[in-house]
């Protein structure tokens, strides 16, 4: 069955930076886009950022473009997300999720599996 | 930037009512358009995507409908295991989620 755990999760202070993962197993890791999604306390959810199958194009919510960096090891069937110069407001539960669209290279489409989530609290 | 405007962001209903839940996009998406599920300390489920099409294994009682700025979520008959938030996302350019609409027993 599809497997999505999210681990790097931290309390960081502002300025501050943090890589998660996401360890996935199950399905054919390389043929799949994949995302991270965010959800602040309280909030909804917030889409953060996709890459592509093969890792060659990768698309950012504009809160977070300049700031993150969303990578994968297809050989190690593992996503990443880079953050730096964090803030009060990246506060949340960080979900990796992948995305139905077999092969594709845009922004994505809907999220079919997801995993328990990962918790980043920034705070001085 | 696409926003979804979603309503309402609560209502309360009982077991069996019908439940009708509206998404509205702010420029054209087409059928661009997915309802997920969420409960408590628990990661979303995807329920319809394609403004219509039901995931694999989610309850006939779910639908969708609309294309282009505005579509309807309808739980036929609601079950006890429905109460949850629900969510609209458009991936018609980027991606974005309405922001929820919170579904509690009345």
């Amino acid at each position: 069955q599809v497997q999505l755990v999210e681990s790097g999760g931290a309390v960081v202070q502002p300025g501050r930076s943090l890589r998660l993962s996401c360890a996935a197993s199950g399905f054919s890791f390389s043929s799949y886009p994949l995302h991270w999604v965010r959800q602040a306390p309280g909030k909804g959810l917030e889409w953060v950022a996709v890459i592509s199958y093969v890792g060659s194009s990768e698309y950012y919510a504009d809160s977070v473009r300049g700031r993150f960096t969303i990578s994968r090891d297809n050989s190690k069937n593992t996503l990443f997300l880079q953050m730096k110069s964090l803030r009060a407001e990246d506060t949340a539960v960080y979900y990796c999720a992948r995305d139905r669209a077999l092969y594709s290279s845009g922004w994505g489409s809907a999220f079919d599996f997801w995993g328990q989530g990962t918790v980043v609290t920034v705070s001085s | 930037d696409i926003q979804m405007t979603q309503s309402p962001s609560s209502l309360s209903a009982s077991v069996g009512d019908r439940v009708t839940i509206t998404c509205q996009a702010s420029q054209d998406i087409s059928i661009y358009l997915n309802w997920y599920q969420q409960k408590p300390g628990k990661a979303p489920k995807l329920l319809i995507f394609d403004a219509s099409t039901l995931e694999t294994g989610v309850p006939s009682r779910f639908s969708g409908s609309g294309s282009g700025t505005d579509f309807t979520f309808i739980i036929s008959s609601l079950q006890p295991e429905d109460f949850a938030t629900y969510y609209c996302q458009q991936y018609g350019h980027l991606l974005t989620f309405g922001g929820g609409t919170k579904v509690e027993i009345k």
